[in-house]
């Protein structure tokens, strides 16, 4: 069964500019999350869909971040536009929902990206 | 808010002794803890999850425990080798399917 995937796994970019990243969680997993760990600090929670729906955004910093997930498949991650305290990595996880495995979360490699 | 405290940035042990790791957190409990993984660039990789009518929970060489009343899990590692080198994170859920909040972790070093 293939994990979490994302894409790009680097992105360096100027102030200013957009960048999206994109999550593929694993096949049949309703629930997707977006992370975000910035240099020195804990891995902290950004928003998760339940399928196509925003369940929790209360972690999305601002409105210069943009997420959407149609069809309730892959999920898109934008900045726009992005500032120097975007910097930092950012991981998308997945878990099923249902008894026995709705409370684990897997994540993919994470994106880190680099706003100049 | 609640806060969680891992019991320092790094630890290092000697290959073959028990590495111990600690998880504590204030406020409210939470439904179920995790333990995670972390290699440098990598994501985070799921070892266990406890919850919070459990005491302990094993695998493999791994162990987890879960004290709602001192608001404390250990982790434990046996046998601990270099390749358990890495950074361990504990993260606390507190409803189904919710978000996961995470400590700052522990790296743990494993010296032959």
């Amino acid at each position: 069964e293939a994990g979490v995937t994302q894409f790009p796994s680097h992105s360096v970019i100027e102030k200013g500019q957009t960048v999206t990243l994109r999550c593929d969680p694993i096949s049949g997993h309703d629930n997707l999350y977006w992370y975000r760990r910035v240099m020195g600090k804990e891995i902290k929670f950004l928003l998760h869909f339940v399928k196509e729906s925003k369940q929790d955004e209360s972690g999305m910093p601002n409105n210069r971040f943009l997420a959407e997930r149609t069809g309730g498949t892959y999920s898109t991650l934008k900045v726009q536009p992005a500032e120097l305290e975007d910097s930092g990595v950012y991981f998308c996880a997945s878990c099923s929902s249902g008894t026995g495995g709705a409370d684990t979360q897997y994540f993919g490699p994470g994106t880190r990206l680099t706003v100049l | 808010s609640q806060k969680i405290e891992q019991n320092s940035e790094a630890l290092n042990i000697q290959e073959g002794k028990t590495a111990t790791l600690t998880c504590n957190y204030t406020n409210y409990s939470p439904a179920y803890l995790q333990w995670y993984r972390q290699d440098p660039g990598r994501g985070p990789v799921f070892l266990l999850l406890i919850r919070e009518n459990e005491k302990e929970k094993r695998k493999e060489r791994l162990k987890v425990t879960f004290d709602t009343t001192l608001k404390q899990s250990l982790f434990h590692i046996t046998a601990s080798q270099p390749a358990d080198s890495a950074t361990y994170l504990c993260a606390l859920g507190y409803s189904s399917a919710s978000k996961i909040i995470f400590g700052s972790g522990t790296r743990l070093s494993i010296r032959p």
